[in-house]
């Protein structure tokens, strides 16, 4: 069975500080797909990045970057220098299907960056 | 390009009522979605629609919860009767087919009383 965990439930910095937000899975399937969103205080869930499991490079995008480590089946996501806007909560999401068709979610850690 | 659009994006209904909620997905997007997201959680998946059809209805709890895609455009999602616990927000994604991105709505927040 898929499973996702996100341990920290909550998480606060001061503006400029880097943090990091760890996601842990569990699946018996060989391929997979990972995911994570973002999800302002709005509503709406917006996409970050997906990860297929043979792709273990990761992968930085602007202040954002991504650690995937199949050895400890670990996807970690990192602000760097974050700022007030990056505050939301953030989910990562595993597919053991090729597209998004049956995304499995963390239960989401809530990211609070203090002026 | 207009994003998926919900609505409404708050109801309140006593339980034992019924209630709908409505989704406009991207146009062009074929597949649908519809997720329960409780408090403090992450979204669960209700039901996936490849066009007109309900591809993956397994966790849609169908004594009380329909849900239809005519049109295989728009979509409505029901519930009848509510109960308390049913008080979650529910959103709406859509896809094109074998896309690996989904887009998803503001959702609706549902609260019954």
């Amino acid at each position: 069975a898929q499973k996702v965990t996100q341990a920290q439930t909550e998480i606060s910095v001061v503006e400029k500080e880097d943090v990091t937000l760890d996601c842990v899975y569990e699946t018996r399937d060989t391929t997979y797909y990972l995911f994570w969103y973002k999800q302002p205080p709005s509503g709406e869930l917006v996409f970050l990045i997906r990860r297929n499991s043979f792709d273990e490079q990761n992968e930085i995008s602007g202040r954002y970057s991504w650690n995937f480590q199949k050895s400890t089946s670990s996807f970690n996501f990192t602000i760097t220098a974050s700022q007030v806007v990056d505050s939301a909560v953030y989910f990562c999401a595993l597919s053991e299907e090729g597209g998004a068709q049956k995304l499995v979610f963390g239960q989401g850690t809530r990211l609070t960056i203090n002026p | 390009e207009a994003g998926v659009v919900q609505s409404p994006r708050y109801k309140i209904i006593e339980k034992k009522q019924p209630v709908a909620f409505w989704c406009n997905p991207i146009s062009g997007h074929n597949t649908l979605y519809w997720y329960l997201q409780n408090l403090g959680q992450g979204p669960e998946l209700l039901i996936r629609y490849e066009n007109e059809e309900a591809v993956d209805d397994s966790q849609l709890p169908k004594d009380r919860f329909s849900a239809e895609r005519l049109k295989g455009v728009d979509s409505t999602l029901k519930i009848q009767p509510a109960e308390l616990g049913d008080s979650a927000v529910y959103l709406c994604a859509s896809s094109l087919e074998g896309q690996t991105e989904a887009f998803f709505g503001q959702g609706t927040r549902l609260t019954v009383v």
